[in-house]
């Protein structure tokens, strides 16, 4: 069945560093959807941003992503972290056959001054 | 307001008692998710309705039964609690159709004692 494999576990970074989070996924479908949510603590998780175009980028606050259909991937980045970016982020895999979205094991990011 | 909305925040429970959660939305979605999250921070899909019928049924245990009166309306029954069903239930709307963005409730955190 289908699997979303992330980052392992707590990513430490400091203030205005670079970030970069780390999807790769498993499925059988040739057209999948890859999504990115952020869950602040004591928040349910919300959208950041989501795609299904092989290689196009896209944007959303500051964050962006790439689908690659080739490498089965969907990475998350930031130029440069804010001390806000500091959550729980979860990449997740939906397919045209409606199934419910699968989601990786999410990746703490901590943003330290 | 529009949002999802879950009945109780919390509930305190003893093992072997029944315990029921509501949910509702008012985003005008036609499917509805059940998710759980585990003190690992795991969200896992349990199930998933559209216009009242069952789409999705993980491997749940028999004591998870889920109900759905119309599509504005998820409830989810545990017949017999266990230890291990301690988590946060989180509820969430979609429009039908894998590319569209999951709506989460604040979620109902479930001791079981």
């Amino acid at each position: 069945g289908d699997s979303v494999t992330q980052t392992e576990g707590l990513v430490t970074l400091t203030e205005g560093l670079p970030v970069m989070l780390n999807c790769t996924y498993q499925t059988i479908y040739s057209n999948p959807f890859l999504f990115w949510y952020v869950q602040h603590l004591n928040e349910s998780p919300r959208l950041l941003l989501k795609s299904f175009t092989d290689n196009k980028r896209t944007e959303h606050q500051g964050f962006h992503a790439t689908l690659h259909k080739s490498s089965s991937s969907f990475h998350l980045q930031k130029s440069s972290a804010q001390l806000s970016d500091s959550a729980l982020y979860y990449c997740a895999l939906s397919d045209r056959n409606n199934n419910a979205p699968r989601f990786g094991a999410g990746t703490k990011l901590s943003v330290k001054p | 307001e529009t949002a999802v909305f879950q009945t109780p925040n919390y509930h305190v429970t003893q093992v072997g008692n029944e315990v029921s959660f509501n949910c509702k939305q008012t985003l005008g979605h036609d499917t509805m998710y059940w998710y759980k999250q585990d003190s690992k921070k795991l969200l896992k899909i349990m199930f998933s309705y559209n216009n009242k019928q069952l789409i999705v049924n993980e491997t749940v245990p028999r004591r998870f039964s889920p109900q759905s009166s119309d599509k504005a309306h998820l409830n989810l029954r545990i017949k017999s609690v266990e230890p291990e069903d301690s988590a946060v239930y989180l509820c969430a709307s979609s429009s039908w159709g894998g590319q569209n963005t999951l709506y989460f409730g604040a979620g109902t955190r479930l001791s079981v004692l």
